[in-house]
């Protein structure tokens, strides 16, 4: 089955513990994204990859970052996590560089920072 | 920098209505629009894709149209269903070139009602 799949799902950490989100796909897409959504601000894009080793800043990157080092994972590092990066993350993906093509989602992590 | 605007965070209708959600734009005019449907605590998942020289698309009970004039994306579900209650979210690029960061509305809730 075609998906894009996080883990974990549900995480409660504390200010400062390194944490780290993985995303994968398993359609071959090149470009991957990530987002978090919180109440009346929606979502907003983080990172997102064009393909393998290229990475580029989304909206709101400050305090995260990411690795492309395989086409199918894009994991998300949160070297230093604060309380305002309690949120609903969403990873995504979609067939080559056209931004046309439809994005596919993950379920999404709930993140809460003590 | 492109801004995305959904006029309505709540739209209510009666079951068997037209719903019909805003999407407005700021600035240039995107070379695309997209539609999502967000369940509460899942991921969005991809409706239509309409284009900067298409007026309208259609897909079964949905329509959006895209009118350069009024720098507005309308969507469009009719008979619409209980069942057919989620958060509508339209995407665009951040700036009107390839490999750019994506933007999302903050999204319309719509509750269909029996």
């Amino acid at each position: 089955e075609a998906q894009v799949t996080q883990n974990p799902r549900y995480l409660i950490t504390v200010t400062g513990k390194k944490l780290t989100v993985t995303c994968s796909q398993n359609m071959n897409h090149e470009y991957m994204s990530w987002y978090r959504q919180d109440p009346g601000l929606g979502l907003r894009q983080i990172y997102y990859s064009m393909n393998v080793e290229v990475t580029d800043k989304g909206d709101v990157p400050e305090g995260y970052k990411v690795s492309r080092k395989e086409k199918r994972n894009f994991p998300l590092i949160l070297e230093s996590p604060s309380p305002n990066q309690t949120s609903l993350y969403f990873c995504a993906s979609r067939q080559g560089r056209g931004a046309y093509n439809e994005q596919f989602f993950g379920p999404g992590t709930r993140l809460t920072v003590l | 920098s492109q801004k995305i605007e959904q006029n309505s965070e709540a739209l209510n209708i009666q079951e068997g209505k037209t719903a019909t959600l805003t999407c407005n734009y700021t600035n240039y005019s995107p070379a695309y629009l997209q539609w999502y449907r967000q369940d509460p605590g899942r991921g969005p998942v991809f409706l239509l894709l309409i284009r900067e020289n298409e007026k309208e698309k259609r897909k079964e009970r949905l329509k959006v149209t895209f009118d350069t004039t009024l720098k507005q994306s309308l969507f469009h579900i009719t008979a619409s269903q209980p069942a057919d209650s989620a958060t509508y979210l339209c995407l665009t690029s951040g700036a009107n070139q390839a490999g750019t960061a994506l933007i999302f509305g903050k999204g319309t809730t719509l509750s269909v009602s029996s």
